[in-house]
């Protein structure tokens, strides 16, 4: 079945360190991908997004991801987490025509 | 510009009462969606709008039903609210020239008694 996997539901890391958040999709052809960012009782922003071209793409907050066509993959990456970043992530895939699915989120936690 | 707006912000229900959730876009998109997000299950898609005059349903629209007003307006209405219905409700909009990407309104917290 075509899915978004976010095998994480909950991350902790201390303030400092870096981040790794993983997303998997399983769809045909290369979909159009996302990840938005929730803070607490906030709607959905947009971090970064991949269409096509430079695999690696950097989006707002000083996140990063990497397209990886061989393992289906778009893993979302912050060198040094801020107490800021506590929130919960959700990766996203658009398709052709009005077709978008995400993930189930992956929930950050930061601890000093 | 304002983006996406929703309202109300938060509502509590009886069961079997009837709301209507307002959006409104003001980007010009053609697509408008409505999710509700649950604990551990993500944004599920409701009903969605590809274009002014035409609604589709999405993944979950049982108990709802939608009405494009015009090219910035969607609503979702729940005739007969259930308690499986308490949720956070999300608007968004998207343009398809830009691959889909969407933009959300703030929610709508609803709680059905």
């Amino acid at each position: 079945a075509q899915s978004v996997t976010q095998p994480d539901i909950h991350i902790t890391v201390s303030e400092g360190a870096s981040l790794e958040l993983r997303c998997n999709y399983s769809y045909g052809a290369t979909p159009y991908l996302f990840w938005y960012v929730q803070s607490p009782g906030q709607g959905l922003q947009l971090l970064l997004k991949y269409f096509s071209g430079d695999t690696l793409v950097q989006g707002i907050k000083g996140f990063e991801a990497e397209f990886k066509r061989s393992q289906s993959s778009f893993n979302l990456r912050k060198p040094s987490v801020h107490w800021s970043d506590a929130a919960e992530y959700f990766c996203a895939v658009g398709l052709t025509g009005n077709q978008f699915y995400f993930g189930t989120g992956t929930s950050l936690t930061v601890i000093p | 510009n304002a983006g996406v707006t929703q309202t109300p912000k938060f509502q509590v229900l009886k069961t079997g009462q009837s709301m209507t959730l307002q959006c409104a876009q003001d980007m010009n998109h053609n697509s408008m969606y409505w999710y509700r997000q649950d604990p551990g299950m993500g944004l599920r898609l409701i009903y969605y709008s590809a274009s002014e005059g035409t609604t589709d349903k999405g993944e979950v629209p049982n108990g709802y039903n939608v009405s494009r007003l015009n090219k910035r307006e969607f609503s979702l209405r729940l005739e007969s609210a259930a308690p499986s219905q308490t949720s956070v409700y999300f608007c968004a909009s998207s343009d398809l020239g830009r691959h889909n990407e969407q933009f959300f309104g703030p929610g709508t917290r609803l709680t059905v008694l």
